[in-house]
């Protein structure tokens, strides 16, 4: 089983739309979560990190389950720029565990 | 502008070849660290440094070396016991060193495309 677990998608959706994923992560030792965004073939950039109160941005909520051991991000009003790989992220005490999960695609259409 | 800098952006190799990847920031930054990226996949990590003169493998390290001689770089060669080195690698430096979830965030650099001929 991977430490950190996505839905790959691709998650199709018109703009507009409100758009959620889930992020598992397999180790209750986790102490930190952030969601990262990568557009195709560049770097991923932090989206935003994830606080066990939840926290939103903007457009974009992130909330943190401690109990089941997931985070979710949800996407509100999707614009078409939206459209990328999203990332979810697990740390743990030391620096050597920064997990990524594989990526959700998602796909903003006109 | 603080940053990372990775290059080559793309690099093309023959088999049997040792590559090195630069990676140079000037965030002063502790740790750095550099991953692989395969299509569709996520990320995996080769190697990361905590600290000058000092580093880790991380889950892939096999066929990858690296150095860190100075705080700004943490250079990784490639080399030819590296089976399937054909990936996207990404370079990334957080503050490292403490606890707080800001700690670990991480800074990427525009990464670099290895193929092998």
């Amino acid at each position: 089983r991977k430490e950190v677990e996505q839905d790959p998608g691709p998650f199709n959706v018109p703009e507009g739309a409100t758009v959620a994923f889930n992020c598992t992560y397999s180790n209750s030792a986790s102490q930190s979560f952030f969601w990262y965004r990568q557009d195709c073939r560049k770097e991923p950039k932090l989206l935003m990190s994830v606080y066990s109160s939840g926290n939103e941005d903007g457009r974009f909520t992130a909330q943190l389950n401690r109990a089941s051991q997931y985070i979710s991000l949800l996407i509100r009003d999707s614009k078409l720029s939206d459209s990328a790989t999203y990332l979810c992220v697990a740390t743990y005490s030391s620096a050597s565990k920064i997990i990524f999960g594989s990526g959700t695609r998602l796909s903003i259409r006109p | 502008d603080g940053g990372i800098t990775q290059s080559p952006k793309y690099l093309f190799r023959k088999e049997g070849q040792n590559v090195t990847l630069s990676c140079e920031q000037n965030l002063n930054h502790d740790a750095m660290y550099w991953y692989r990226q395969d299509p569709g996949q996520g990320l995996r990590l080769i190697y990361y440094s905590q600290i000058v003169n000092d580093f880790q493998k991380g889950d892939i390290a096999e066929g990858y070396s690296v150095s860190r001689e100075k705080k700004e770089s943490f250079p990784l060669t490639v080399t030819s016991a590296q089976k399937n080195p054909t990936a996207f690698y990404l370079c990334a430096s957080s503050i490292g060193q403490g606890i707080s979830a800001g700690a670990n965030v991480l800074t990427f650099g525009a990464g670099s495309r290895l193929t092998v001929l």
